[in-house]
């Protein structure tokens, strides 16, 4: 019963470097979102895919991109890491990206940038 | 744009005891739905409670309850005999079936439980 998984869990990225966080559910959901944690923040909406083969931008998009692979699998890359996206990136899943559908998290990735 | 307030940074509870977290929002939809979600120290997100704003009964999961005030845009979170297993982050959160932010989030309340 894995549900939702990330991978890596650690990372650590000089600056500049690029980096591909993946994520896979098993859950058959249609749509699948990435999210940063940062201190005092909350959460917020990087990217998210509401279906197999659409992606959109969500709050904080910018030296992110993302790649919905297939149902299952939605990576978000980062081409050129910088200091500011030291952060924990969680993944998520949903049944439809509707606001009443509850989202499934993994484990989240915590990524340093130095 | 819709907002979530988490107005207490940090709570704590002895053992047993009831607490309750406060949460505020603000959103111009009239479809929208309330969540709490816990992240313990594992840091994994887990949904406690949902909340659809069309239903006036607050919902309850357990020990877990809500208290939904949709005029005062006020949905606060109580955890009766309260447990060791409950210190968390606790997120208060608003979904809307528009605009490209499904879910917003609150900035989260450490909760502390007190031997």
């Amino acid at each position: 019963n894995a549900g939702v998984t990330q991978t890596p869990k650690f990372q650590v990225l000089k600056t500049g470097q690029s980096m591909t966080l993946q994520c896979a559910q098993d859950m058959n959901h249609n749509s699948m979102y990435w999210y940063r944690q940062d201190p005092g923040m909350g959460l917020r909406l990087i990217y998210y895919s509401a279906s197999e083969g659409t992606t959109d931008k969500g709050e904080v998009p910018n030296g992110y991109n993302v790649s919905r692979l297939n149902k299952r699998e939605f990576s978000l890359r980062l081409e050129s890491a910088a200091p500011s996206q030291t952060s924990v990136y969680f993944c998520a899943s949903s049944e439809e990206s509707r606001g009443n559908q509850p989202q499934h998290f993994g484990d989240g990735t915590r990524l340093s940038i130095l | 744009a819709q907002t979530v307030t988490q107005s207490q940074p940090e709570m704590s509870v002895q053992e047993a005891e009831t607490v309750t977290l406060s949460c505020t929002y603000d959103t111009s939809e009239s479809d929208y739905y309330l969540f709490w979600y816990k992240q313990p120290p594992s840091r994994q997100m887990i949904l406690v409670i949902r909340q659809e704003a069309y239903k006036q009964q607050n919902a309850t999961e357990n020990r877990f309850s809500v208290n939904f005030q949709k005029a005062a845009k006020s949905f606060s979170l109580k955890i009766s005999d309260s447990q060791l297993g409950d210190a968390a982050m606790y997120f208060c959160a608003l979904g809307t079936n528009f605009g490209n932010e499904k879910l917003t989030f609150g900035t989260g309340t450490r909760l502390t439980i007190i031997p």
